[in-house]
Formats: C-alpha cells, sequence, structure tokens
C-alpha cells in the first residue's frame, strides 16, 4: 500500500528555521516525483515545488523559488520542505503529494502537516 | 502564473448534476491534456478524481466525469450524493519553462 506520513504539527516564532518531512512507503521512492502544497487556513492550494529522489532534481515555483528548500534523501525514502527563517505568513497547512505516471496527477497525499508561526 | 478559475460554489439537489468550470490559459489548461481533479472534505487531504482531463482513477466512482474545451476543462458530478459536498480544485501542467503547476481557485460544492 502506497503511503505518505508527514512529520507531525509545529509551532515556531519568527525567525526561526524548520524542517519538515514526508516519507513514503510502499512503492519505489526513487521512481516518482514528490511535490509540495501549501493550503493557508481557509484558503486554496498552492503548488510549491517538486523533487525527483532518484537525481534529486528540484522545481519551485516562482512564488516560493528563494523561500523555501525542498530535498531528498532517498536512502530513508523522505523529502522534506525547510524554510531558514519563518515568517507569520508561513502558517498554514502542507502536504506532499507523489506525481503518478502522467504529468499532473497527484496521485497519493500525506495527511498534512500544520506549521504555525507567532511571537 | 495566476490561479485557474473556478467558480466559488455550486450546489445542486440529491440525484442532480453539477458541473465546476476552470478556466486558464493557452499557457496552463489549453496547452496540455494534464488537468487533474481534487476533492477536499474539510480537514482532509485532497484525493485525486481525474487526471488528464477525463481519466477516473481506480475507486474513484463514474458519476465523475472530465473534459475540456479550449482554455476551460470542466468536471461533472452525475447523480450528486451527500458525501460529494466537498471543495474541488482543479489543477494543470504549464509548461517546464514557468510554474509548472497552477490549481484553480476551488469550488465548493453543495448538496441540499
Amino acid at each position: 500500500e502506497v503511503q505518505l506520513v508527514q512529520s507531525g504539527a509545529e509551532v515556531k516564532k519568527p525567525g526561526e528555521s524548520l524542517k519538515i518531512s514526508c516519507k513514503g512507503s510502499g512503492y519505489s521512492f526513487t521512481s516518482y516525483w514528490i511535490g509540495w502544497v501549501r493550503q493557508m487556513p481557509g484558503k486554496g492550494l498552492e503548488w510549491m515545488g517538486i523533487i525527483y529522489p532518484g537525481d534529486s532534481d528540484t522545481r519551485y515555483s516562482p512564488s516560493f523559488q528563494g523561500q523555501v528548500t525542498i530535498s531528498a534523501d532517498k536512502s530513508i525514502s523522505t523529502a522534506y520542505l525547510q524554510w531558514s527563517s519563518l515568517k507569520a505568513s508561513d502558517t498554514a497547512m502542507y502536504y506532499c503529494a507523489r506525481r503518478g505516471i502522467g504529468l499532473a496527477d497527484f496521485d497519493y497525499w500525506g495527511q498534512g502537516t500544520l506549521v504555525t508561526v507567532s511571537s | 502564473q495566476s490561479a485557474l478559475t473556478q467558480p466559488r460554489s455550486v450546489s445542486g439537489s440529491p440525484g442532480q448534476s453539477v458541473t465546476i468550470s476552470c478556466t486558464g490559459t493557452s499557457s496552463d489548461v489549453g496547452g496540455y491534456n494534464y488537468v487533474s481533479w481534487y476533492q477536499q472534505h474539510p480537514g482532509k487531504a485532497p484525493k485525486l478524481m481525474i487526471y488528464d482531463v477525463s481519466k477516473r482513477p481506480s475507486g474513484v466512482p463514474d458519476r465523475f466525469s472530465g473534459s475540456k474545451s479550449g482554455n476551460t476543462a470542466s468536471l461533472t458530478i452525475s447523480g450528486l450524493q451527500a458525501e460529494d459536498e466537498a471543495d474541488y480544485y482543479c489543477c494543470s501542467y504549464a509548461g517546464s519553462y514557468t510554474s509548472l503547476y497552477v490549481f484553480g481557485t476551488g469550488t465548493k460544492v453543495t448538496v441540499l
């Protein structure tokens, strides 16, 4: 069974750093792209970026380029999303999702990680 | 890359059909046959309902269907059921030299 399991909720202060994770299982982790999606409170889905764990090829949405870093450790089947200096506006639910065999089918999703940034 | 435009809400009675539109440009929806649709219930992760404009993943009821004409994609839910009440988002591939993907603004489907 394909599963993406994300790390737990985080509460951070502005300016702090953070790295959240997404562990894949039940499939060949290195053969599928993993994307990250932001959902701010009460708002819609926003595509942030995507990584191919097989060779760490990474693409970012222009809106998030330079704001976050996406990485992966294929030895432990885990993708990451990290911030070096959080802002209150980073408060949101973050989802990872596996891209299927097509170009725009995110077929399996993690349960989401709620990040709260507040002083 | 601007978000794809969806109606804020649509509604229908059980058994009826509703259609949700998703309007983009020739750089995304109109340029590729890579549009997908996601259902999201409150507090839950999105679920893939349609991909490649009109294909249904295994396990998705055939009440859900997708289509595209020009720069607008559509999701139709036939035989509306109570459990279909949720938010729905479209997503389009936008090319490897741009944002790569763009989501729609989201539509709340209400079953009356």
